[in-house]
């Protein structure tokens, strides 16, 4: 099966750069989306299609893709942004997930 | 603005079926895919599957067919059946749109999302 790997946690000061990883087979030929999930709420679509942004995402979210990684960058990190990300993509029409990256923010 | 709201009973018995329905609020039921997605308690996100409105669908193997998604395009419903639950499929159930003319699809509009309990 394929499995889409990240980083358990990551911290950084507010105002510093955040940089969530995600990596697994063939990442460049596949297309990723990024979900920003809060405490006790339904995730949120930040990124889509490896760095396209839905309407009413902040400018601070950007991703992209290299090699076998794909990056979830945010810029200016606010305490706001304290949150569960989770990487998804498609192999074979299935549905995959990350296992998520906690983001703190202090 | 789409809405999707689950509904369904919060507490199945072990090797009976869940059933859960999701009310979408749009225009149209009509070139999307509806998506479920389940989240057990501290874990992360697991894809279950999708329907396409023509009814193309696809299941998380790991599911091992107990899973099936069905459409109801006149009441504008959604609804996610889970056969032979255990205590592993207590989790948060979401049902997901995407914003239409993309594929693989995107996970644009996410419902509250409904607790659902297999007691051990």
């Amino acid at each position: 099966s394929f499995d889409l790997t990240q980083t358990p946690s990551v911290s950084v000061s507010p105002g510093q750069t955040a940089t969530i990883a995600c990596s697994g087979d063939d990442m460049e030929n596949k297309l990723t989306s990024w979900f920003q999930q809060r405490t006790g709420q339904s995730p949120v679509l930040v990124i889509h299609q490896n760095d396209k942004r839905p309407s009413g995402i902040s400018e601070r979210f950007s991703g992209s893709i290299s090699g076998n990684t794909a990056t979830l960058t945010i810029n200016e990190a606010q305490t706001m942004d304290e949150a569960d990300y989770y990487c998804q993509t498609w192999d074979n029409y299935l549905g995959v997930f990350g296992g998520g990256t906690k983001l703190t923010v202090l | 603005q789409v809405e999707l709201r689950e509904s369904g009973p919060g507490l199945v018995r072990p090797s009976e079926t869940l059933s859960l329905t999701c009310s979408v609020s749009s225009v149209s039921m009509y070139y999307y895919y509806y998506i479920w997605v389940r989240q057990p308690p501290g874990k992360g996100l697991e894809w279950i599957g999708y329907m396409f409105s023509s009814g193309t669908s696809s299941y998380n193997p790991s599911l091992k067919s107990r899973a099936s998604i069905s459409l109801d395009m006149s009441k504008n419903q959604v609804s996610l059946r889970l056969d032979s639950v255990t205590p592993a499929d207590t989790a948060v159930y979401y049902c997901v749109r995407d914003a239409g003319a993309m594929v693989p699809p995107s996970f644009d509009y996410w419902g509250q999302g409904i607790q659902v309990t297999v007691p051990s």
